[in-house]
């Protein structure tokens, strides 16, 4: 695809459901990072994956959160035992490589916790 | 790790002056700091960046100037239009890290015809 791709666009389950969020990046970028933006608040960062290293987990804020990048490419973040306060818009973004060069958005999971 | 602060949060201007929208970032080593640009409802787009090797650059409107002596950078837009509307987030991070960037809190622009 042209772009970086997410699905579903938008998720509504009941608290205490796990839910699981894809994320299809720009075929031959290396980087994969996960970000979380709640309404009207900036961006933030919940883990990073880079080729085959082991990911950056430091952003996830429990151990009810977690994600994994199969094969290299499509990554999938899970919630456990979703809470209301996880209510937001998860936005995955991919990047030729590390660093310093563009990272490309998707549209983003808008994750409602019910 | 990296922190970037960002202000204003809010910035109203009228058509056709500047805005100016300011970040900070505490790691010293940062050497690549890119500004998207957020519309209501949409993802984040790249509209500019900056690498610690110059002061300045600009593309047409936009400009970002960056102050690596006090950390600093800032985005600079001139001759602003509506379509300028929307959230403007600022970010860094050391590009030879095995990191992700790392956003300032966001700058809501309203451009008022």
């Amino acid at each position: 695809g042209a772009g970086v791709s997410q699905s579903p666009s938008n998720k509504v389950t009941e608290k205490g459901k796990d839910v699981e969020l894809r994320c299809d990046p720009i075929s031959g970028h290396t980087a994969l990072y996960w970000y979380r933006q709640s309404l009207g608040q900036g961006l933030e960062f919940l883990i990073y994956f880079q080729g085959n290293s082991a990911p950056d987990k430091s952003g996830l804020p429990s151990d009810r959160f977690s994600a994994e990048r199969t094969g290299g490419s499509v990554s999938t973040l899970t919630i456990q035992r979703t809470q209301q306060e996880d209510s937001a818009v998860y936005l995955c973004a991919s990047s030729i490589t590390t660093g310093g060069t563009e990272a490309f958005f998707g549209q983003g999971t808008r994750l409602t916790v019910v | 790790g990296e922190n970037v602060e960002q202000h204003p949060s809010t910035l109203s201007v009228q058509e056709g002056d500047s805005a100016v929208i300011k970040c900070t970032y505490s790691d010293s080593a940062s050497n690549y700091f890119p500004w998207y640009k957020q519309e209501l409802g949409k993802r984040p787009q790249l509209i500019i960046d900056i690498r610690s090797n110059v002061g300045e650059k600009k593309d047409q409107r936009i400009a970002v100037t960056l102050n690596k002596t006090a950390k600093h950078f800032s985005l600079h837009i001139t001759e602003t239009q509506p379509e300028d509307s929307a959230v403007y987030f600022c970010a860094a991070i050391v590009d030879t890290g095995r990191r992700a960037l790392t956003f300032g809190s966001g700058t809501r622009l309203q451009v008022q015809p």
